[in-house]
């Protein structure tokens, strides 16, 4: 069945160094995937999203990689900063699927100062 | 700011008694969400509206009913309150109709709890 998992629950990151978040999928049909920021009591944020037809995609300091053919996710963070810290997660969609939007359960980054 | 307001914050409610929680966006989107966030279990889809008028179920709709009489406004009902209920609930709007074609862009949440 469909699923959206990520592979480390709680990530630690010295600041200043580069951080990778993994996100697994099982829907092959998957053809749009975003990237959410959720810091202590606030709302899921959007940092980035990339399509299928699309291996990478790059933003501020973030850039989300996209592997088809093993169908992994990945969120890098170039020089990671204290409010970088908080919970990551990542969700995927398909065409077929109506309103239909799969979210991981996160994990949890921690900048170590 | 532009985005998405949601009120209470944070409500500690008999079970048995009715709530609404109330949601405002400002961004004239014409979709919005409904979802809970449950330890473990991630965003689940409760109810959605693709625009003003018109209202659909997600994934996790029994308990809970939505409305939608104007493009800003989209507040949810949980008529007769139960502790399966306790959650934080989501308030979120897209651009277009499906959320698989546009970010999501959430409120800040109800943290609800059902006693």
């Amino acid at each position: 069945g469909e699923s959206v998992g990520l592979h480390l629950p709680t990530l630690s990151v010295q600041e200043g160094d580069n951080s990778i978040i993994n996100c697994a999928y099982s829907n092959s049909a998957s053809d749009y995937f975003i990237w959410y920021k959720q810091e202590s009591g606030k709302g899921p944020q959007f940092i980035i999203d990339i399509r299928s037809n699309m291996d990478k995609r790059q933003g501020q300091r973030v850039t989300v990689l996209l592997n088809k053919t093993v169908k992994h996710l990945s969120l890098q963070i170039a020089a990671t900063q204290p409010g970088d810290s908080a919970v990551y997660f990542c969700a995927e969609s398909y065409a077929g699927g109506y309103q239909k939007v799969t979210f991981g359960t996160g994990t949890k980054l921690q900048v170590i100062p | 700011i532009a985005g998405i307001t949601q009120a209470p914050t944070s409500q500690i409610l008999a079970a048995g008694r009715r709530m609404t929680l109330r949601c405002t966006q400002d961004m004239r989107h014409n979709a919005m969400y409904w979802y809970r966030q449950d330890l473990g279990l991630g965003l689940r889809l409760i109810h959605y509206s693709n625009t003003a008028g018109t209202t659909g179920k997600g994934e996790v709709p029994d308990g809970y009913s939505v409305s939608r009489a104007n493009t800003d406004d989209f507040p949810l009902t949980l008529a007769s309150a139960v502790p399966s209920q306790t959650s934080v609930y989501f308030c979120a709007s897209s651009a277009r109709g499906r959320p698989g074609n546009s970010p999501l862009h959430f409120g800040n949440g109800t943290r609800l709890t059902v006693t």
